[in-house]
């Protein structure tokens, strides 16, 4: 079936370095990737939709200088998280589907602490 | 390791028929869960939650009860409507707060 893996699983940084997280299916075709924010204890919160070879569509509030998306192929995904500050730190997971009638594959999500 | 199964789909119904997705879970420790939609175009939405066994989770006519004692949090809904056609997501939380979902299952719901 459809996998996704996103790498790394956990990452510590140090307050003002940039991290970027990798999402990538490794069987399919994904034309639109998704990427949410958890903080703890809370739902998820989706941060931004990013279709092949186009701009990231940004939620309302959500800093698109801070969280750099990038779907340049369609089987890679990546969110930078820019000058990360420890109010940063949270569970990032992305979400990818192939043709608009295929279902939703997440990753495995990342856990960033910034320090 | 922790980790979610719910129904295959697709589920397709006759709108005002009765609704339900199974979800079983395994873990360890005592897990939140969840149950999530995508709605056509959208990211995911939290639908319900329960945080404890015996909690029951509800929101807009939809209910999931926590049930420790058969590892499952089943989704149910008395009479749907062609606008809860979505893809709905069962998930988890366990004790490290990592989040882990089903693989979905897509509802469909005749008019």
């Amino acid at each position: 079936g459809a996998v996704v893996s996103q790498h790394p699983s956990w990452v510590i940084c140090k307050s003002g370095t940039s991290v970027k997280i990798e999402c990538r299916s490794l069987d399919f075709q994904a034309t639109t990737m998704f990427w949410y924010r958890q903080f703890p204890k809370q739902s998820l919160m989706l941060m931004a939709t990013s279709n092949e070879g186009s701009k990231a569509t940004y939620e309302q509030g959500v800093e698109k200088d801070k969280f750099l998306i990038n779907h340049a192929s369609l089987t890679l995904s990546t969110l930078t998280v820019t000058s990360a500050h420890p109010e940063d730190s949270s569970f990032y997971i992305c979400s990818a589907q192939g043709t608009a009638m295929s279902g939703y594959t997440f990753g495995s999500g990342t856990r960033l602490t910034v320090v | 390791g922790n980790s979610v199964t719910q129904m295959e789909g697709p589920v397709t119904l006759s709108e005002e028929a009765f609704l339900t997705i199974n979800c079983t879970y395994t873990a360890t420790g005592y897990p939140s869960l969840f149950w999530y939609v995508q709605y056509p175009g959208e990211g995911l939405q939290l639908l319900l939650k329960a945080t404890k066994a015996d909690d029951k989770g509800s929101n807009k006519g939809f209910e999931a009860t926590y049930r420790k004692e058969t590892t499952s949090f089943h989704l149910e809904k008395g009479s749907v409507q062609v606008s809860d056609s979505a893809v709905y997501f069962c998930a988890l939380s366990g004790s490290d707060d990592k989040i882990i979902f089903g693989k979905g299952t897509r509802l469909h719901i005749l008019p």
